[in-house]
């Protein structure tokens, strides 16, 4: 059964520090896997998706890579800004089993960047 | 494009009563998702749909959860009864297929039974 890890589960950091969140799956048996933004009280954002055949995705400030043979994933948030503080969600699609097509999803990082 | 319209936004009733929650997908996408998210489980998938037909139900919670959808712009989320361990946010998304594309999520309908 795929299962979705994010570590840590809450990280504050000064204004203009590069972060990295880390994500990780138990079955590299995926479609692709995408990183959400969730703002308090309200829906998902997407901010990158990544292919099971690419190692990474970058938009603006934001980059990720993807090892699927280890399982693993990053978000790479450079000069992070009080506007970046959210709740931060990994997913990846499966390609076996009854979940087949939907997302699995970590619980996430709540990121909090002071001023 | 709109995105995913999800409706009502917020819906607070008492236990026992029918609530119906409702999602437009985007145009063209069709699969479509029904998510729940609690804070103590995070976000699970409830049922997904293919070409309108369901495709994965196993996430239902039991049989007082059901879902349609009659068309292919249109899908219904049901609970009856209600119970207060239902209250939680649905998300509906949608996506080209249930392949290599991208979700899309609508903004969900934050649900309070008390």
């Amino acid at each position: 059964k795929q299962e979705v890890t994010q570590i840590p589960a809450a990280l504050s950091v000064p204004e203009g520090e590069n972060l990295v969140l880390n994500c990780s799956f138990t079955d590299s048996a995926i479609y692709n896997l995408q990183w959400f933004r969730q703002d308090p009280g309200k829906g998902l954002t997407s901010l990158l998706l990544i292919q099971s055949s690419q190692r990474e995705q970058t938009s603006g400030r934001l980059n990720a890579s993807l090892d699927k043979s280890s399982g693993r994933s990053t978000l790479y948030i450079a000069a992070s800004q009080p506007g970046d503080s959210a709740t931060y969600l990994c997913a990846v699609r499966p390609v076996y089993g009854g979940s087949q097509g939907n997302l699995i999803f970590g619980k996430g990082t709540k990121l909090s960047v002071k001023p | 494009d709109a995105g995913v319209i999800q409706s009502p936004r917020h819906e607070v009733t008492e236990m026992g009563q029918e609530v119906t929650l409702r999602c437009k997908p985007i145009s063209g996408h069709n699969s479509l998702f029904w998510y729940r998210q609690t804070m103590m489980r995070g976000l699970e998938l409830l049922i997904y749909f293919n070409n309108n037909v369901p495709i994965d139900d196993s996430g239902m919670p039991e049989d007082r959860f059901s879902a349609k959808m009659p068309n292919a712009s249109f899908s219904t989320l049901k609970i009856q009864p209600s119970e207060p361990r239902d209250s939680a946010v649905y998300f509906c998304a949608s996506s080209f297929d249930t392949g290599t594309y991208e979700q899309y999520f609508g903004p969900g309908t934050r649900l309070t039974v008390t």
